[in-house]
């Protein structure tokens, strides 16, 4: 079983609509959790972290944790065409906080449509 | 202030040649990461450096991988020889220190394919 698990797509949503993103984690111990978005060809690059169960908004974005299910997701309101790219999943399993070892996703490919 | 600095951004090597990376962190940050990115997966952990201490090896694959930082600040990744199998995207990400709720940064990436 894998640690962390991401759709890898292709997610297609066409423009302004709301892109949602999910994943499931094995490792009941982690604490913090985050969403990198990589364009193709390029390095991943931080959209959001969440550490608390619930909701957390920046903007367009906004990050949901369910510890209890094991579950995290990003949802992207009023998706635009430069949304279009890999969304990665990365969790942390360090223990005790005293590590920073992130796990990462597949990732799961979001094309936006025009 | 500058993000994290990787060299080359591309190398094409024949199979049992040697190759190395660069990398230079954001400033002040103590600890380094390096991963390898195969296509279509997400990134994965070779070794985690806090300072010049290598605190996490255990899936960098020592029989031809190597890696230091001498000073605790910039690190090289080396490949001897390196494999087929061994061309993806390598990645040096850096982070304030290493506790669980700080934020990896990722620089560029060198791109390495190996005929």
């Amino acid at each position: 079983q894998k640690e962390v698990e991401q759709n890898s797509g292709p997610l297609s949503v066409p423009e302004g609509a709301i892109a949602s993103l999910n994943c499931t984690y094995s490792d009941r111990g982690s604490q913090s959790f985050f969403w990198y978005r990589q364009y193709s060809g390029k390095s991943p690059e931080l959209i959001m972290f969440i550490y608390s169960n619930g909701d957390k908004e920046d903007g367009r974005f906004t990050a949901q944790l369910n510890k209890a299910s094991q579950y995290v997701s990003l949802l992207i309101r009023d998706s635009q065409p430069s949304d279009s790219a890999t969304y990665l999943c990365a969790v942390n399993s360090g223990y005790g906080g005293a590590t920073n070892k992130l796990i990462f996703g597949t990732g799961t490919l979001l094309a936006v449509q025009p | 202030e500058a993000g994290v600095v990787q060299s080359p951004r591309y190398k094409i090597i024949e199979k049992k040649q040697p190759v190395a990376f660069w990398c230079n962190p954001i400033s002040g940050h103590n600890t380094l990461y390096w991963y390898r990115q195969n296509l279509g997966q997400g990134p994965e952990l070779l070794i985690r450096y806090e300072n010049e201490e290598a605190v996490d090896d255990s899936q960098l694959p020592k029989d031809r991988f190597s890696a230091e930082r001498l000073k605790g600040v910039d690190s090289t990744l080396k490949i001897q020889p390196a494999e087929l199998g061994d061309s993806a995207v390598y990645l040096c990400a850096s982070s304030s220190y290493g506790g669980q709720k700080e934020t990896q940064y990722f620089g560029p990436g060198t791109r390495l394919l190996v005929l």
